[in-house]
Order: structure tokens, then sequence, then C-alpha cells
């Protein structure tokens, strides 16, 4: 069965540090892999996706940077955190287009706090 | 146009009641309707969704509505009950470009009492 892993779980950076998020997946190969923001009252944005290793797309201008080193692992990163980056960090996979469902399975999420 | 629409964002039901919560696209590229369940502290996770070949699909207590002329689209939770005070989000999606685009809603927190 497919899982995915994603830490740390929660952290408190101090305005202008360095972010490193990390998520796996286990149990799939070449899935689609994104990474959302969840703020309250805004749902779900989605911040980045990748169809591949080093193929990353994102979808909003932004303070945060993806990397995809490896098939089923993906990174979110920041040089210099934001007050504004404060939030819940999912990461999400989903299947190449089989005709089927069009499901994405998240992982625990992580709660960044910038201070 | 890629917008969805959802509503109440808060929502208080007692115990045995029906939770209806609503949501309404734009995009007829949308071929994929799913609802996700968020707990507090935890990823989203698929409850049930819906093809709009189809216009309702009923698992357990949770039934989806689907009216495709009207580009909306409900979930309905019969005989809510306190486990299922959550968060639940509908959304939207079509495959483009090798992966999926997928538009969430903004989001209803559900409370059950008892």
């Amino acid at each position: 069965s497919q899982t995915i892993h994603q830490w740390p779980a929660t952290l408190v950076q101090p305005v202008g540090s360095p972010l490193s998020l990390e998520c796996t997946v286990e149990g799939t190969s070449n899935p689609n892999l994104y990474w959302y923001r969840q703020a309250a009252g805004r749902g779900l944005q989605l911040l980045f996706y990748s169809v591949g290793i080093g193929q990353i797309s994102s979808e909003v201008p932004q303070n945060l940077s993806a990397s995809r080193p490896q098939d089923r692992q993906f990174i979110l990163s920041s040089k210099k955190l934001l007050l504004s980056d404060s939030g819940f960090y999912l990461c999400a996979w989903g299947k190449e287009w089989t005709g089927g469902t069009g499901e994405l399975f998240f992982g625990e999420g992580s709660r960044l706090t910038v201070l | 146009q890629q917008q969805v629409k959802q509503s109440p964002q808060s929502l208080i039901v007692q115990k045995g009641g029906i939770s209806i919560i609503n949501c309404a696209y734009e995009n007829t590229a949308f071929d994929y309707f799913p609802w996700y369940q968020q707990f507090p502290g935890k990823g989203p996770a698929l409850l049930i969704a819906i093809r709009p070949d189809v216009s309702e699909k009923k698992e357990g207590r949770f039934t989806i509505s689907f009216n495709k002329s009207a580009k909306q689209f409900s979930l309905h939770i019969m005989d809510s009950q306190p486990g299922d005070s959550a968060t639940y989000f509908c959304a939207a999606s079509y495959y483009s470009g090798g992966y999926q685009k997928v538009t969430f809603g903004i989001g209803t927190k559900l409370q059950v009492i008892p």
C-alpha cells in the first residue's frame, strides 16, 4: 500500500531564517507530487506541483521554492522566511492519468509558525 | 473560471440531523468532483466523489447530489454524529498537461453537537 510521510510536523522559525520541509511517498512510482498551503478561511492553495524528477511548476509567485531530487521525494524550501509564510503545509501525491478517480492523497501536514 | 464556491463556511448541526454543504463551479472542463474530510491537525482525506455523468452517489450516510446544468453539487450527511465534526472541502478537477488540476472550495467547518 502507498504511504506518504511529511516532516517536520511542527516548527517555529524566526523571520529571515531558512526553511526546508520534506515529503516522501512509498509504494508507488512516478507519482505526481503537490505542495499545498492551508490558511484559515482560504481553503487549500496549490503552491507547486511536479510530474517528474526535476520538473517543478509554480502556481503562485511567492517566497518559496520546491525541488524533486528523487522520484518519490518532494522538498519545499525558503531562503528567508516572512511572517506571511506561516501556515499549514500539505504534501500530496496523485496518480498519472489512468482514466480513474483523480484522487489526491495527503500527508499529515507541517505547521509552520514564523515569528 | 477556476473558482469553486463553497457554503456555508461553518455549520452547527444537532446529533441525528442532516448536514448540507453546497458548492458551485464555473469551469465546464471539470470532470471529477471529490469531497475531502479533514480532522484538526491532519491532512484531508477523500470522503466521497462523483463524476458528472451521474446525479447522485451515496456511500453510507454520505450522499453527493450533482446538478450538471446548474453547475452545482452538494454533500448531505444523514444522521450526523459528533464524530463527523471536521472541516469538509469540496473540489473540482480535471487532467491537463500530465497532472491533475484540482480547485478546492474554502472549506466548511462542521460541528455536530450531542
